[in-house]
């Protein structure tokens, strides 16, 4: 079945300071692929997403590139904020289900920006 | 405009008491999910509706049962839950035209079961 690895944390950065969290997946078919962002005692935010190989999805300075060569979507942004300390999921959904729904997510990746 | 809301946003119970979450949207969604999450775990889906049928249920226990009375509207009713269900439980929400499109959660009913 569909898999989404996401790279362990937490991950700890000093503000301004620049981010990559890595995600890989396992998928058949052309999955589409997305960010959500979880701020504590919150739900999840929609933050970007692809749904074509070599799409980039884009929004609040985070960006992430569909490659389906590598089978990658990794998040990045240039300067991280105190304020985008968060919980980051990596999710996908795929047209090779039966029905609606099946968002598969990764483990998530706490980050943690000081300043 | 895409927002999902759900009440309440807190919730105590008892294992012997029979409470109800609600969700509501008003994009003109025609899918909604209920999802549950466990503290620094991803969430895991529970039920899907498609056009008001509900068209997945993850093995969900029967203390569990789903209603969507309509369109915009989803409730989880809950009854004799255990301990080890309390979490947060998201609703979600999405176009209901296509497999892969953008699910959009509401803040989450934080529940806990004594």
């Amino acid at each position: 079945g569909d898999s989404v690895t996401q790279m362990e944390g937490p991950v700890t950065l000093s503000e301004e300071a620049f981010l990559t969290i890595n995600c890989t997946y396992t998928a058949t078919g052309y999955p589409s692929l997305f960010w959500y962002v979880q701020y504590p005692g919150e739900g999840l935010q929609l933050l970007l997403k692809a749904t074509k190989a070599d799409d980039k999805g884009s929004n609040k300075g985070f960006e992430a590139t569909y490659r389906k060569e590598t089978t990658s979507f990794h998040l990045e942004k240039g300067s991280v904020q105190v304020s985008d300390s968060a919980v980051y999921f990596c999710a996908l959904t795929n047209a090779g289900g039966t029905s609606y729904g099946k968002l598969t997510f990764g483990q998530g990746t706490i980050l943690t920006v000081h300043p | 405009d895409t927002e999902v809301t759900q009440t309440p946003k807190h919730l105590v119970m008892g294992m012997t008491n029979k409470k109800s979450l609600k969700c509501e949207q008003h994009m003109g969604h025609r899918a909604m999910y209920w999802y549950k999450q466990k503290a620094k775990k991803p969430p895991e889906l529970m039920f899907v509706y498609s056009y008001e049928k509900l068209s997945i249920n993850e093995s969900v226990p029967s203390r569990f049962s789903p209603e969507c009375p309509n369109s915009s509207l989803l409730n989880l009713h809950l009854h004799a839950l255990q301990p080890e269900d309390s979490a947060l439980y998201l609703c979600a929400s999405s176009l209901g035209r296509a497999f892969q499109e953008t699910q959009y959660f509401g803040p989450g009913t934080r529940l806990l079961v004594l």
